[in-house]
């Protein structure tokens, strides 16, 4: 079974600050993994993705995640925070049953950035 | 192109009465997902249909919903009646119907649904 835990509910931090929000996913096939981000009254965008190839994955404003098979780990950073990042962000983990994806989230992380 | 729309935003009913919500994919899509989120918890599949057809309905609570994709074009989920533990925001996502099923989702902004 596929499961995704994401650690803190919520996290702070300064503008300016490193944002690290946390992602551990349990699957017994290799994984696809992701990044979706939800601004306030808007839908499900995709940072980014992992799929295969290099481990390291950049995504869209700045956001980039490393995949630790090791570790099953699956962590979302940016070196600066910017206040338009307060948002909340949803790791997930994408596996394929009889031909078909089915997706699995993690609860959810709201990142807060404080002036 | 347009993406992922869903109707209403937002929805806020009684107990016990009827709600409809509407799903509009990408056009082109064969694949279609219902998703929802519960307040503060994780996003939990319902189901995916490819074209009109239901592929997989294993995450429908219970038989108070009801989905259909007549003609395999938008979708309506239903849920009669309504209970309280049904509040939550639904999510719709579309995927193109390539080989294998490794085709990307892209998500509608979902309705957020309130039962009083």
């Amino acid at each position: 079974a596929q499961s995704v835990t994401q650690l803190g509910s919520h996290v702070s931090v300064s503008e300016g600050a490193l944002v690290l929000l946390r992602c551990n996913y349990s699957s017994s096939v290799p994984p696809y993994l992701f990044w979706y981000v939800q601004y306030p009254n808007q839908g499900l965008q995709l940072l980014l993705k992992y799929t295969t190839g290099a481990t390291l994955v950049k995504g869209i404003n700045g956001f980039e995640a490393e995949f630790k098979k090791s570790e099953t780990s699956f962590h979302l950073t940016k070196p600066s925070a910017h206040m338009s990042d307060a948002a909340e962000y949803f790791c997930a983990v994408r596996f394929y049953s009889g031909g078909y994806q089915k997706v699995t989230f993690g609860t959810g992380t709201k990142l807060q950035v404080i002036p | 192109e347009a993406g992922v729309t869903q109707f209403p935003s937002h929805s806020v009913i009684e107990k016990g009465q009827t709600v409809t919500l509407r799903c509009d994919p990408i056009s082109g899509h064969d694949n279609l997902y219902w998703y929802r989120r519960v307040m503060g918890k994780e996003i939990k599949f319902l189901l995916h249909f490819v074209k009109e057809s239901k592929q997989d309905e294993s995450g429908m609570p219970n038989n108070r919903f009801l989905a259909e994709r007549t003609g395999g074009t938008y979708s309506t989920l239903k849920v009669q009646p309504a209970e309280l533990e049904d509040s939550g925001v639904y999510f719709c996502a579309s995927s193109q119907g390539l080989p294998g099923g490794r085709s990307e989702q892209y998500f509608g902004p979902g309705t957020r649904l309130t039962v009083t």
